[in-house]
């Protein structure tokens, strides 16, 4: 069965610091995205990567980079925390594709910057 | 500017009775358009999609309906079922951008046994 893995489900964290969200997938995707979920917004397309070592920004990059090292493993990285940066953050992955391909998220990191 | 709108927040139905979640969207140049159901403390999971060269594809239960002149898609579930309840995002993405989907802010959806 398909799986894309979050480090952590939880995390509370200090205004300024560096804050590192890990994201595993095991059906050797090409892509992998990160969103953010917030009430009334629904899910914004923050960094996606479409190869090892390649990286897009999406529509919110601001205060977020992104790593990708390794084809399975896919890291997004708030250099300096703020509270606005509290929020539902998800992975996502899928198969190189046109756009119909569906994306395999996982459970979701919920991130609490005080 | 968002470019998919649910403007339904949230929607409750009576079991056994038909659900319709709507979506509406701005940009003509979307080519599919998928739904995805989220559960709490879960991600958000594929449903159903359809390409924009459709006006309708079925799945058991779940149906979309896209109507291009409108820029407006529909979910129809049928029958509604107590499970059924959780947050629907309705999706969409533009061929030549690849995987890169547009989200909508979502519809709560309560079926009510």
């Amino acid at each position: 069965d398909v799986k894309v893995t979050q480090s952590s489900r939880y995390l509370v964290k200090r205004t300024g610091e560096k804050v590192f969200l890990e994201c595993v997938q095991d059906m050797d995707h090409e892509n992998m995205f990160w969103y953010r979920q917030d009430p009334g917004l629904g899910l914004r397309l923050i960094y996606f990567s479409y190869d090892v070592k390649m990286k897009e920004k999406g529509d919110i990059p601001e205060g977020y980079s992104v790593s990708r090292e390794k084809k399975e493993r896919f890291s997004l990285i708030l250099e300096s925390a703020s509270t606005n940066q509290t929020s539902m953050y998800l992975c996502a992955s899928s198969p190189a594709g046109t756009g119909e391909e569906k994306l395999f998220f996982g459970s979701g990191t919920q991130l609490s910057v005080l | 500017d968002q470019q998919v709108k649910q403007n339904s927040p949230s929607l409750s139905v009576q079991e056994g009775r038909i659900s319709i979640l709507n979506c509406d969207y701005t940009n003509s140049m979307f080519d599919y358009f998928l739904w995805y159901k989220k559960y709490p403390a879960e991600g958000p999971t594929f449903l159903i999609s359809i390409s924009s060269i459709k006006d309708k594809n079925e799945d058991g239960r779940f149906t979309v309906f896209l109507n291009k002149s409108a820029k407006h898609l529909s979910l129809h579930i049928v029958p509604s079922q107590p499970g059924d309840s959780a947050v629907y995002f309705c999706a969409a993405s533009v061929e030549e951008y690849g995987n890169k989907l547009v989200f909508g802010a979502g519809t709560i959806l309560r079926v009510k046994s």
